[in-house]
């Protein structure tokens, strides 16, 4: 079965910090997802990973980095964190086959507050 | 750019009633098609998926959902539900040749005992 975990559950940091959310599958997935998800906005796309050291921008990058150093790991950081930054971050992971994809693979989610 | 509406952002049913969630997407094209659920505290799972072939398919924990081409549909069924159907459930769609899905905004189903 695929695991996606994702290295917290529940963060709490300050205004201005760096922050750091990891994200690991392991089922060998080329595609990799970082997503916020907001009460009635459903998930927007933050940054989209298709292979290591390759990244695209999603819906909302602003304030946003990615990194993609293995296959298997997929990095959120918040350059300079904000308020509105508080939400909860989805990571998600899917195999590149077929013309469109295959389903994707959640993690719980991190619970972030930014104070 | 594709877009996908879920048109009941919440609804509140009771136990054995039966459930029908709207999922309409934009694109015209070729379309692979899914239903996420996700209960509370818990991670988004696939309830089902729509690649080619019957429109009608099948999931799990009873659901069905129906591809309608010419209504660029995807309805999400249950005849009966149940309370532990009570979750929030997205509808998604990857189209023209992107790795990308799309999603709605979700449907709150809260179901009573």
């Amino acid at each position: 079965d695929v695991k996606v975990t994702q290295s917290s559950r529940y963060l709490v940091k300050r205004t201005g910090e760096k922050v750091f959310l990891e994200c690991v599958q392991d089922m060998d997935h080329e595609n990799m997802f970082w997503y916020r998800q907001d009460p009635g906005l459903g998930l927007r796309l933050i940054y989209f990973s298709y292979d290591v050291k390759m990244k695209e921008k999603g819906d909302i990058p602003e304030g946003y980095s990615v990194s993609r150093e293995k296959k298997e790991r997929f990095s959120l950081i918040l350059e300079s964190a904000s308020t509105n930054q508080t939400s909860m971050y989805l990571c998600a992971s899917s195999h590149r086959t077929g013309p469109w994809g295959q389903p994707q693979h959640f993690g719980d989610g991190t619970r972030l507050s930014i104070l | 750019a594709q877009s996908v509406s879920q048109h009941n952002h919440h609804v509140i049913l009771s136990e054995a009633a039966s459930l029908e969630l709207g999922c309409n997407y934009s694109y015209g094209g070729t379309v692979n098609l899914f239903w996420y659920v996700q209960y509370p505290g818990q991670h988004l799972q696939l309830l089902l998926k729509y690649f080619s072939g019957d429109p009608l398919v099948k999931g799990i924990k009873g659901f069905e959902a129906e591809f309608i081409k010419s209504k660029f549909s995807f309805n999400l069924r249950k005849p009966s539900v149940q309370w532990s159907d009570t979750a929030e459930y997205f509808c998604a769609v990857t189209s023209g040749g992107s790795y990308i899905p799309t999603f709605g905004r979700g449907t709150s189903l809260i179901v009573h005992p």
